[in-house]
């Protein structure tokens, strides 16, 4: 099955800081996908990466895939208050979706 | 974008009682729902595949008897936990795929969080 590992577990940044997320699957990635999560609330599709090198970008956050496509990380430019929440990436295999176990961010004013 | 809703938001029941739990795409069918589990945190396990007409797929070590899941249109599926008791307490989500070409898409709920005296 597919398994993802993310990295940190959690993270605690001030104002305006820079912070990357990461995730690294045990196997090649064929759609990787990340999600943004509040406490006790449902995920908030992010964004989709399909294709090797492959770089997108919502508003201060920019996700990569690494050309070997298995290792994808989410960058947060100028972290806000509004960015705090959990990270999830995930990705299908065999027509199901696995999750990392999420990365908690915390943004300090 | 395509929405998913989930009902109730909040439940609270006695041991030994079931609860259902419904949910519903707004704006798109969907062939394909999913429902997951998620303990406080930890990330979300997939409980089962919901196929519209035709029986769920649960996932290992997930009781069918217990977690009792219908599609029974293309824009709806229900949860039911039966006989719940206290260790079912948990945050349940349900997620909805579109799939365009080669692209898959999930929508999530906003969950529901039961709670079992």
């Amino acid at each position: 099955s597919q398994e993802l590992e993310q990295s940190p577990q959690s993270l605690i940044v001030q104002e305006g800081k820079n912070l990357t997320i990461n995730c690294t699957s045990s196997k090649t990635l064929y759609g990787l996908y990340w999600y943004k999560q509040k406490y006790g609330e449902g995920l908030i599709f992010l964004m989709m990466l399909q294709k090797g090198g492959e770089e997108k970008s919502h508003e201060k956050i920019t996700a990569k895939l690494d050309e070997k496509k298995q290792q994808s990380s989410l960058h947060i430019t100028a972290s806000q208050p509004s960015h705090a929440g959990i990270y999830l990436c995930g990705a299908d295999h065999a027509g199901k979706s696995t999750f990392g176990d999420g990365t908690t961010l915390t943004v300090k004013p | 974008g395509a929405v998913v809703s989930q009902h109730p938001s909040r439940v609270i029941c006695k041991s030994g009682t079931s609860v259902k739990i419904e949910c519903r795409s707004l704006d798109f069918q969907a062939t394909t729902m999913f429902w997951y589990r998620q303990f406080p945190k930890k990330s979300l396990m997939l409980m089962a595949t919901s196929n519209e007409g035709s029986k769920a797929t649960y996932e290992q070590g997930v009781e069918k008897d217990k977690f009792l899941i219908n599609h029974a249109s293309l824009t709806l599926s229900t949860l039911t936990v039966t006989s719940a008791h206290p260790e079912d307490s948990s945050f349940y989500i349900c997620s909805a795929r579109v799939t365009s070409g080669s692209l898959n898409t999930q929508y999530f709920g906003p969950g529901t969080r039961l709670t079992v005296l």
